[in-house]
């Protein structure tokens, strides 16, 4: 079954830097790739998501960036807000078969 | 803007107990699914559900588990007899036109088997 590495576990940024967090998925046949933000006892939330024949994604603050060959794909948080904090989770998946997702990253921005 | 809700929010139980958690997805959505997430560890798929019927399990999803639609918002998932290591948060999500893709999650079900 598929695979999912995330890194790293955890993440430190001063407000207004950026950040960055890493996925690498297994699976050949994954084509979907979304992120989801868990703050605290909450449920995950869909930020972004990529589907295999875009390379790249943006939402305002929000990017995605997807290589196929390599199966990687990462978020890129810019002008990071205190509100960001949170533990981000990639997944990997096709509508064949279930999302599975990453160990998550915990990431912090400090005032 | 609409939300999957779950309840109870928090449950303990009893080692070999039954409990049903609740959830009721978001109106139109056609595909239902379960996740678990033990504390600090991934989110991890158990079931997802269309049509009135399992589309897909995983390896988790035992004959310990069952889920049912038993109208047209409620979306239950059922463990026949609770086994410690099933202690975990339970989301359930829901997504509208496509299968496996867009999940919306609710706030999750902590449970708690003693």
């Amino acid at each position: 079954g598929e695979n999912v590495e995330q890194h790293p576990s955890t993440l430190s940024v001063q407000e207004g830097d950026s950040a960055v967090i890493k996925c690498t998925y297994s699976d050949s046949a994954s084509n979907y790739f979304p992120w989801y933000k868990q703050e605290l006892g909450k449920g995950p939330q869909l930020i972004i998501d990529i589907r295999s024949n875009v390379g790249e994604k943006k939402d305002q603050r929000i990017a995605v960036t997807l290589n196929k060959t390599a199966k990687h794909f990462s978020l890129h948080i810019t002008e990071t807000q205190p509100e960001d904090s949170a533990v981000y989770f990639c997944a990997a998946g096709a509508g064949s078969y279930q999302l599975t997702f990453g160990k998550g990253t915990k990431l912090s921005v400090i005032p | 803007e609409p939300e999957v809700t779950q309840t109870p929010s928090h449950q303990v139980t009893q080692m070999g107990q039954e409990v049903i958690l609740r959830c009721v997805p978001i109106s139109n959505h056609l595909y239902f699914y379960w996740y678990r997430q033990i504390l600090g560890q991934k989110v991890e798929f158990l079931v997802s559900f269309y049509n009135n019927e399992i589309s897909e399990k995983s390896e988790i999803f035992d004959d310990q588990f069952s889920v049912e639609r038993p109208d047209g918002s409620n979306f239950t998932l059922k463990i026949r007899s609770t086994k410690l290591e099933d202690s975990a948060m339970y989301f359930c999500a829901s997504s509208e036109f496509l299968h496996n893709e867009k999940l919306f999650f609710g706030s999750g079900t902590q449970l708690s088997v003693l």
